[in-house]
């Protein structure tokens, strides 16, 4: 089992770019969440997804976006890129079940770096 | 203020040495509590995760909840070298949502 893969692993963009971040959940993960870690600092929920849609998201702008698809994966897509916006990206994954806790599995990250 | 806080650190021990982590929270719906490593450049590993009060014991490490302080702790019995790491504390409820708050992180460093 590769557990929850991420890529690219580093990326280097400039101000006002695009983005796009992948994951791939662990095997037998139907729910995916993505976390913002800056430097010195603990994750941010920025939304979770599950069954394709947008169930939950945290106090994140509109220029950061995702999509999930059929297969589970997961894509985050971040607009108009500022230079806040450097930082370690982090996808978790998770089973829903009937069970009252989910543990997440968190992948290595994709280290954003905005010029 | 931060709905979890957490001492950054760092924190610098022998090996063998008991270790003390802590964070403390504003928010009485949390229901779980979880502690996470991190080690450098790599995402963070669940460690331990505790339902409601009470603590939890798993080989070296021992969770404590104390709700009533909304103050939770994690304890790492005859630390060694590969212990080095930022933990992170984290939390979520009401229910599963599945959306963790975690703590800024401590980093630990424990010298042979």
């Amino acid at each position: 089992d590769a557990g929850v893969t991420q890529s690219p692993t580093h990326l280097i963009k400039t101000r006002g770019q695009q983005v796009t971040l992948r994951c791939s959940p662990k095997s037998g993960h139907d729910t995916v969440s993505w976390y913002q870690q800056a430097l010195g600092q603990g994750p941010q929920f920025i939304f979770q997804y599950y069954e394709e849609e947008e169930r939950q998201r945290g106090n994140f702008p509109d220029r950061f976006s995702g999509h999930q698809f059929p297969n589970y994966s997961s894509e985050l897509n971040v607009n108009a890129l500022l230079l806040g916006d450097s930082a370690l990206y982090l996808c978790a994954s998770s089973r829903e079940t009937s069970f009252s806790y989910n543990e997440q599995f968190f992948g290595p990250g994709t280290r954003l770096t905005v010029l | 203020q931060k709905e979890v806080e957490q001492d950054p650190g760092p924190l610098s021990v022998p090996e063998g040495a008991i270790v003390s982590l802590n964070c403390t929270y504003s928010n009485s719906a949390f229901q779980y509590f979880m502690w996470y490593r991190q080690y450098s450049r790599k995402g963070p590993e669940l460690l331990m995760y505790t339902y409601s009060s009470g603590n939890k014991e798993d080989g070296r490490f021992t969770a404590q909840v104390d709700k009533s302080s909304k103050y939770i702790s994690l304890f790492i019995r005859d630390s060694q070298p590969s212990d080095s790491a930022t933990y992170l504390c984290a939390m979520s409820g009401p229910g599963n949502t599945g959306k963790l708050i975690f703590g800024q992180g401590t980093t630990l460093q424990v010298k042979p």
